[in-house]
């Protein structure tokens, strides 16, 4: 059983389009996170949730709109796609924000 | 924000080397974590530490607060350890704000 899932991995879209990553994790944990990895590979958070609150929001263009239906699961839906969003998103969870925090295999978004 | 450093930025081992990764942090911070990031791109958690000492099997990690950094501790590397490793903190006042340091880069060759 996999505990944080995210589909799909690969994504390969025209600039313009709309497109959503789903994220769901069987950890019974309350906190679910996106991040983005850049091609350095350098990983900063965008958002996050706690028991379907938006808790963290960081600076991140409002194209980019989460949603959590429930604590398990976490989607991202984007916008009229850039060129600049190509990167590797990825999902986490952890419990109460202050324990091992658990990543998805993320999705690769390539922008074409 | 919090700053994370980590040292060195690349390392390349033979099999059976030891290793040491460092992570340095501007403030105090109530949660560190240590993750390896395999060549397939997956994110494992290794430790979360925020104090002390914890070992898990060949890889040990320890972090002095106070003097605000962490140390990640390879023995006897194995080509399986190749990877990235990232050190993430979160601060007193934000613990679930992970920010992640640049990661060490590190190469076992058989």
């Amino acid at each position: 059983d996999t505990a944080v899932s995210q589909t799909p991995k690969y994504l390969v879209t025209q600039m313009g389009n709309d497109k959503s990553i789903k994220c769901e994790q069987n950890l019974g944990h309350d906190t679910m996170y996106w991040y983005k990895q850049d091609s350095k590979k350098f990983l900063k958070i965008m958002f996050s949730y706690n028991n379907k609150e938006l808790i963290i929001n960081e600076t991140v263009p409002n194209r980019f709109s989460p949603k959590s239906p429930d604590k398990a699961h976490l989607n991202l839906h984007i916008n009229s796609l850039e060129l600049g969003d190509s990167a590797v998103y990825f999902c986490a969870s952890s419990q109460d924000g202050r324990t091992n925090l658990f990543f998805g295999s993320g999705t690769q978004l390539s922008v074409l | 924000g919090i700053q994370v450093e980590q040292s060195p930025p690349d390392l390349i081992l033979q099999e059976g080397a030891n290793s040491t990764l460092r992570c340095n942090f501007s403030d105090s911070v109530n949660n560190l974590q240590w993750f390896h990031q395999n060549p397939w791109g997956q994110l494992i958690n290794l430790f979360y530490i925020p104090s002390g000492t914890k070992q898990n099997g060949r890889l040990s990690a320890t972090t002095v607060a106070t003097e605000r950094y962490s140390l990640l501790y390879i023995s006897s590397s194995q080509t399986t350890d190749s990877g990235v490793y990232f050190c993430a903190v979160g601060s007193s006042g934000s613990a679930r704000q992970l920010t992640f340091g640049s990661g060490t880069q590190l190469t076992v060759l058989p």
